[in-house]
């Protein structure tokens, strides 16, 4: 069974730091692309990062660029967003997600992981 | 403020049809394939089609998705109650490199 499992999501002051893991598994992990999705509360859908199946191509959203970073391990089947100088508009519930390529084709979600920043 | 443009909501009664939009640009929707996505409460977005149009398992052919120039739909018809949820566009943009969404619509079966 496809899964995705994130973890790491917690409360942090702003200006701090947080790191987000996701557990993939039923697939093999490193034949997919994949990306962290946000989602602020009450409110839609944000792009946040991508990474290549073989961590050649990276791209992040301009909103989080030189703030978080992406990675992923093939042989932990995890992938990984290290977030640094964390803001208030960062608060959101994080979604790990399969990307098909570079579209917006998103085929497989884990259920998120809530990152609040507050002081 | 989303790049594509959704309305935020659309209702429709039981068995009725309702279509929901999706406007975009020439370096999105415009030279890209559109993506859809049916939120649930509570729940983690779930993509309604592949690439390919294909409907994944459990996505009944009640739902389908059409594109022209930089718009994009989707249509679902013979309404039901579990339709109610959020619904979300997207599209990679060949300006910004990266994916984007429409800011979501809220379908409510009345």
């Amino acid at each position: 069974q496809l899964h995705l499992l994130e973890s790491g999501g917690d409360l942090v002051k702003p200006g701090g730091s947080l790191r987000l893991s996701c557990a993939a598994s039923g697939f093999t992990f490193g034949h997919f692309h994949m990306a962290w999705v946000r989602q602020a509360p009450g409110k839609g859908l944000e792009w946040v990062s991508y990474i290549s199946s073989d961590t050649g191509t990276r791209y992040s959203a301009d909103s989080v660029r030189g703030r978080f970073t992406i990675s992923r391990d093939n042989t932990k089947n995890s992938l990984y967003l290290q977030m640094n100088s964390l803001r208030a508009d960062d608060t959101a519930v994080y979604y790990c997600a399969r990307q098909i390529g570079t579209t917006a084709f998103f085929d497989l979600w884990g259920r998120g992981t809530l990152v609040t920043v507050s002081s | 403020q989303s790049i594509l443009t959704q309305p935020p909501s659309a209702s429709g009664t039981p068995g009725q049809r309702v279509t929901i939009s999706c406007s975009g640009t020439d370096s999105n929707i415009g030279v890209n394939s559109v993506s859809w996505y049916q939120q649930l409460p509570g729940t983690a977005p779930k993509l309604l089609f592949s690439r390919d149009h294909q409907r994944p398992s459990g996505v009944p052919d009640r739902f389908s998705d059409s594109k022209s120039g930089t718009s994009a739909s989707l249509a679902i018809s013979g309404l039901r109650s579990e339709d109610e949820a959020d619904y979300f566009c997207a599209a990679w943009d060949d300006s910004l490199n990266g994916p984007v969404f429409g800011g979501g619509t809220k379908l409510t079966v009345l």
